[in-house]
């Protein structure tokens, strides 16, 4: 069965500091998916990013940086010189190949203070 | 392109009545899924349909039921309402190629009450 822990419930950080998210996943397939989505308090889930088991590179987007070990199991992303817009509940998620589920992790709450 | 749309956004209900909620894909998007979100069980798995067949449910009681129609619009329905059934119900659509490996494009959600 699949599994996905984001150990850190809240995080709060100042801004201009950098931040971490964790995330740590379970599955026995050796191909699957992961994602980042930012649940900002309209509710709506907006996709941040998909990387396949195969591609281990990390990645930057400007700010926005992700960190896949496949020899942890983990898929951590870095916010640099976070800003308030950031404030959100972020989640790590999960999918094999041919199905059509996300796996979410609990979510971590990151509020970033003026 | 106008994205997910969720109809209602909120409401309230009382134990035993039954609520539809309603979900309007990407133009294109053949794929929609359900989620639920409540603050103890975070995000879990309602069903998927794709061109009109459930291709996936999730682990719920038989009161929760969904069906989606010839222009990809989906609804879910919720039986006999019970008080955990409070939450965000969240709709999601794609491309269709298995959502799984694609982007999910979210819906605001349609916060329902149970009292």
């Amino acid at each position: 069965a699949q599994k996905v822990t984001q150990a850190q419930t809240e995080i709060s950080v100042v801004e201009k500091e950098d931040v971490t998210l964790d995330c740590v996943y379970e599955t026995r397939d050796t191909t699957y998916y992961l994602f980042w989505y930012k649940q900002p308090p309209s509710g709506e889930l907006v996709f941040l990013i998909r990387r396949n088991s195969f591609d281990e590179q990390n990645e930057i987007s400007g700010r926005y940086s992700w960190n896949f070990q496949k020899s942890t199991s983990s898929f951590n992303f870095t916010i640099t010189a976070s800003q308030v817009v950031d404030s959100a509940v972020y989640f790590c998620a999960l999918s094999e190949p041919l199905q059509s589920t996300l796996t979410f992790g609990k979510g971590t709450m990151l509020l970033v203070s003026p | 392109k106008a994205g997910v749309t969720q109809t209602p956004r909120y409401l309230i209900k009382t134990r035993g009545q039954q609520v539809t909620l309603s979900c309007s894909p990407i133009s294109g998007h053949r794929s929609v899924s359900w989620y639920q979100q409540t603050p103890g069980q975070g995000l879990q798995f309602l069903f998927e349909y794709f061109s009109e067949t459930q291709r996936n449910k999730g682990n719920f009681p038989g009161r929760f039921s969904g069906r989606q129609f010839s222009n990809s619009r989906s609804e879910m329905n919720v039986s006999t309402l019970e008080l955990g059934d409070s939450a965000l119900y969240l709709c999601a659509s794609s491309r269709g190629d298995r959502a799984g490996t694609g982007e999910l494009f979210f819906g605001e959600g349609s916060r329902l009450t149970v009292l």
